[in-house]
This record gives C-alpha cells, sequence and structure tokens, in this order.
C-alpha cells in the first residue's frame, strides 16, 4: 500500500498567518491527491483534489501544488474558520490512503 | 441536494457480525464509485472499502480484507457493507463517501457516519 505522511502532525498558527501543510507519497501518485478539512464532530469536507484543483465553493486562500511524491496544502490568510485538522488522500491505486493528519490551532 | 445517510451501527461482541446500510439521494447513484471510509475515536481517516458504478471493481483495505464485503443496489440508491468476525479495532465511526470518479477517487460529498463499538 502506498503510504501518505504529512508534516507537521500539528501546529499552532495566528489568524492571518500563511500555513503550508506537506504530504509525501510512499511512491509516485502522479497528481492523484486529495486534501479535506474537518472540523470536531463533523464529516470531512473536500478542499482540493487532482492536487491543485480548488473545490467548487471553497475560498481561494486555499491552494494545493505537487506531483509525484510532494504535495502542499497552503492557506494564504488564515482566518478563524480554518482551524481545523487537514488530510490528504491519494487515488492513484488501491487501497486509497490518507495521511495521517494536521491539526492546525490556534496561539 | 446530496445526501448519504448511513445506517446499522450499533454495539456487538467480538467475532459478530455487522451490516451497514447508505442511502443516497440527490443524484444519480449508479454513475458514480461509492467507498467507506472509517475513524477511530480521536484517530485519523481511514479507507476501508470502495466499489465502481457496476460493482466489477472493487477494493478494500488490508486490515479489513477477507472479512468485510462491499455491495450496492443501485435500484435501491443503497450502498452496503457486511462486518464479519469483528474485532475490538474495527470500533469506529463509519462514514459513507461519494466518489466523483467511478474507481479509486477522491470524495465529495459524505455522510455523518455510523458508529459501530465493538465490545464484550
Amino acid at each position: 500500500a502506498i503510504r501518505m505522511t504529512q508534516s507537521p502532525s500539528s501546529f499552532s498558527a495566528s489568524t492571518g498567518d500563511r500555513v503550508t501543510i506537506t504530504c509525501r507519497a510512499s511512491q509516485g501518485i502522479s497528481s492523484y491527491l486529495a486534501w479535506y478539512q474537518q472540523k470536531p464532530g463533523k464529516a470531512p469536507k473536500l478542499l482540493i483534489y487532482a492536487a491543485s484543483t480548488l473545490q467548487t465553493g471553497v475560498p481561494s486562500r486555499f491552494s494545493g501544488s505537487g506531483s509525484g511524491t510532494d504535495f502542499t496544502l497552503t492557506i494564504s490568510c488564515l482566518q478563524s474558520e480554518d482551524f481545523a485538522t487537514y488530510y490528504c488522500q491519494q487515488y492513484q491505486s488501491y487501497p486509497q490512503t490518507f495521511g495521517q493528519g494536521t491539526k492546525v490551532e490556534i496561539k | 441536494e446530496v445526501q448519504l445517510v448511513e445506517s446499522g451501527g450499533g454495539l456487538v461482541q467480538p467475532g459478530r457480525s455487522l451490516r451497514l446500510s447508505c442511502a443516497a439521494s440527490g443524484f444519480t447513484f449508479g454513475d458514480y464509485g461509492m467507498h467507506w471510509v472509517r475513524q477511530a475515536p480521536g484517530e485519523g481517516l481511514e479507507w476501508v472499502s470502495g466499489i465502481n458504478w457496476n460493482s466489477r471493481t472493487i477494493g478494500y483495505a488490508d486490515s479489513v480484507k477477507g472479512r468485510f464485503t462491499i455491495s450496492r443496489d443501485n435500484a435501491k440508491n443503497s450502498l452496503y457493507l457486511q462486518m464479519n468476525s469483528l474485532r475490538a479495532e474495527d470500533t469506529a465511526l463509519y462514514y459513507c463517501g461519494k466518489g466523483r470518479l467511478s474507481g479509486t477517487t477522491y470524495f465529495d460529498y459524505w455522510g455523518q457516519g455510523a458508529l459501530v463499538t465493538v465490545s464484550s
């Protein structure tokens, strides 16, 4: 199975900060990567697919980049509603796999 | 409006079975792959199983292979997960997810989850 490793696992940031989360695949997955946001007690929400395509309705402060094995999720100007846990997911092949998650907390 | 509603969760003893259902509405169910993703308490997301539109392509996580069976009934707009030989480590909230693509895919809609607790 393809292993997805996110870094960092958690960090603190302030409203207005630019933040970056990285996701590394154990083997090449082309651009078959998605990013999700999850808030406590809620189902995950799709943010980005195909590594860099913004899902309809997601604010433009979210962006994704990368291909092959290394990917990033960037939030250009952190808002209060962005404090959550973020997951990457590869869908290049079965079994599909998620990263372990990155929790973004308020500083 | 797309809706996914899971049912069938509950408390079950180790070694027993349980069947989850996911009722879909608001889209042409038979056109899309469907998946199960679970989340153990306080843990991250784990993909469990997926099935393409015509049930010809199915995948399972190694942790459930041989114990869980995914199926779908396009006439009833429903997805199922038959879980046998349940273990304590299967305790989780089980989400039904709609795939944007037919086979391996990302998930553009999620249900609210069905809680499965495996304990004696």
